[in-house]
């Protein structure tokens, strides 16, 4: 079946960087119609849409205000996709979640939690 | 930048009673292909979202008929015809016409 499989728990210090995976499986992940975006949703809070990637021609888009902290890539061979967040602060404590985008959100990882906390 | 805008905040319901979920836009999403790109999803608690409706009025693979959006342009609206205990959570529209922008949340407990 079609699933996302995300890395571990991270803990980090502020002004690190944090690097998230999120390993596709059970559909072509280089098929055109098929991009990843990542979402993350702080304690308590709602939804926050961070940017996309798409496998196919490795395109890009950022929020806006996260433009200059996240990059966001993937590996076609082992149809992994990355987001790295880079100067860590407090408030980038989050759940972060990866999400097939064929358009909108079909297919959802499990969440991986990142808490930034000297 | 496309603002979503989802009333109420939170929603009292008793099982086998009606609920309705307004959604509005702050720009069309009927796109030029026809079809218009709004997408409704349920997070129920320490679980991440699973989609619901997609392009306003279609529903996902496995998702009950007591679910069904509607709506046009800039106003949407999520109904469930009888409300059951495990449709608590929070329920929050989506658009994907220009980036992608979720609307604020609506809370929905019995």
């Amino acid at each position: 079946q079609v699933q996302l499989v995300q890395s571990g728990a991270e803990v980090k210090k502020p002004g690190a960087s944090v690097k998230v995976s999120c390993k596709a499986s059970g559909y072509s992940f280089t098929s055109y119609g098929f991009g990843i975006s990542w979402v993350r949703q702080a304690p308590g809070q709602g939804l926050e849409w961070m940017g996309w990637t798409i496998p196919y021609n490795s395109d890009t888009k950022y929020a806006q205000n996260l433009q200059g902290r996240v990059i966001m890539t993937t590996d076609t061979s082992t149809s992994t996709a990355y987001m790295e967040l880079r100067s860590l602060r407090s408030d980038d404590t989050a759940v972060y979640y990866c999400a097939r985008d064929p358009g909108g959100f079909d297919i959802w990882g499990q969440g991986t939690m990142v808490t930034v906390s000297s | 930048d496309i603002v979503m805008t989802q009333t109420p905040l939170s929603l009292s319901v008793t099982p086998g009673q009606p609920a309705s979920i307004s959604c509005k836009s702050s720009q069309s999403l009927l796109h030029s292909d026809g079809k218009t790109y709004l997408y409704w999803y349920l997070q129920k608690p320490g679980q991440p979202p699973q989609l619901l409706i997609y392009e306003a009025s279609n529903r996902f693979s496995g998702v009950p008929e007591r679910f069904s959006g509607s709506g046009s342009e800039t106003d949407f609206t999520l109904k469930i015809s009888r409300v059951e205990a495990e449709d608590v959570g929070v329920y929050y529209c989506l658009q994907s016409i220009q980036l992608r922008t979720f609307g604020g949340g609506t809370r929905v407990e019995i």
